[in-house]
């Protein structure tokens, strides 16, 4: 069971609009910022949001992050078949003194 | 080119010890604090352990709390995390990274990963 919570799957065709939730409390998300990497199969994870809606260079603007509460969010606009693969939201916990990751979320282009 | 190549990892029984290494190259490594993290096969990523730029201050996850030591040699560009009494949910692939610099927490940087088995 992990600190954030994340649904197991999502899925979208290519071109539409999809999102992401990341549910956790006010130890975590609430008090610190909140990063999201992708993870394709095979591979090591990637940085794809840090500081809740920053995205590294290389990053398309496709990709857009935001957190409001204890909840934060990935949005993925424009779907493309290359975007398939997990992805994990990560935050520090202020009561555990740990980072904690979600359980990820399979995104699946139909 | 930045690059972080982690080593040392295999087969290992359980209650049995293992280090690793992650050597960093292509930027000034002692000015980064960096991180551990594991993934179960099939599994989800789970944060391990993070150490400061100087060394000074480190953290762990409750599961390898007592058990598993992070350290780094600043002059050597290396990160290491010393494992002990090795466990079967120990099982994984170990992953370095770097924490993205003004943060502590965003990993800009991972390895390619080194798999830990425990098994007898």
């Amino acid at each position: 069971q992990s600190v954030l919570t994340q649904p197991p799957s999502a899925s979208g065709t290519p071109g539409q609009r999809v999102t992401i939730s990341c549910s956790g409390s006010s130890s975590n998300i609430r008090s610190n910022t909140v990063n999201w990497y992708q993870q394709l199969p095979g591979t090591a994870p990637k940085l794809l949001i840090y500081s809740n809606n920053q995205r590294p260079s290389g990053v398309p603007d496709r990709f857009s992050g935001s957190k409001s509460g204890t909840s934060a969010s990935l949005a993925i606009s424009g779907l493309q078949s290359e975007d398939e693969a997990d992805y994990y939201c990560a935050a520090w916990d202020d009561s555990l003194n740990a980072l904690v990751f979600g359980g990820g979320t399979k995104l699946t282009v139909l | 080119e930045v690059q972080l190549v982690e080593s040392g990892g295999g087969l290992v029984q359980p209650g049995g010890s293992l280090r690793l290494s992650c050597a960093a190259s292509g930027f000034t490594f002692s000015s980064y604090w960096m991180h551990w993290v594991r993934q179960a096969p099939g599994k989800g990523l789970v944060w391990v352990s993070r150490i400061s730029s100087d060394g000074s201050s480190t953290n762990y996850a409750d599961s390898v709390k007592g058990r598993f030591t992070i350290s780094r040699d600043n002059a050597k560009n290396t990160l290491y995390l010393q494992m002990n009494s090795l466990r079967a949910e120990d099982t994984a692939v170990y992953y370095c990274a770097r924490a993205w610099h003004g943060t502590r927490n965003a990993f800009d940087i991972w390895g390619q990963g080194t798999m830990v088995t425990v098994s007898s």
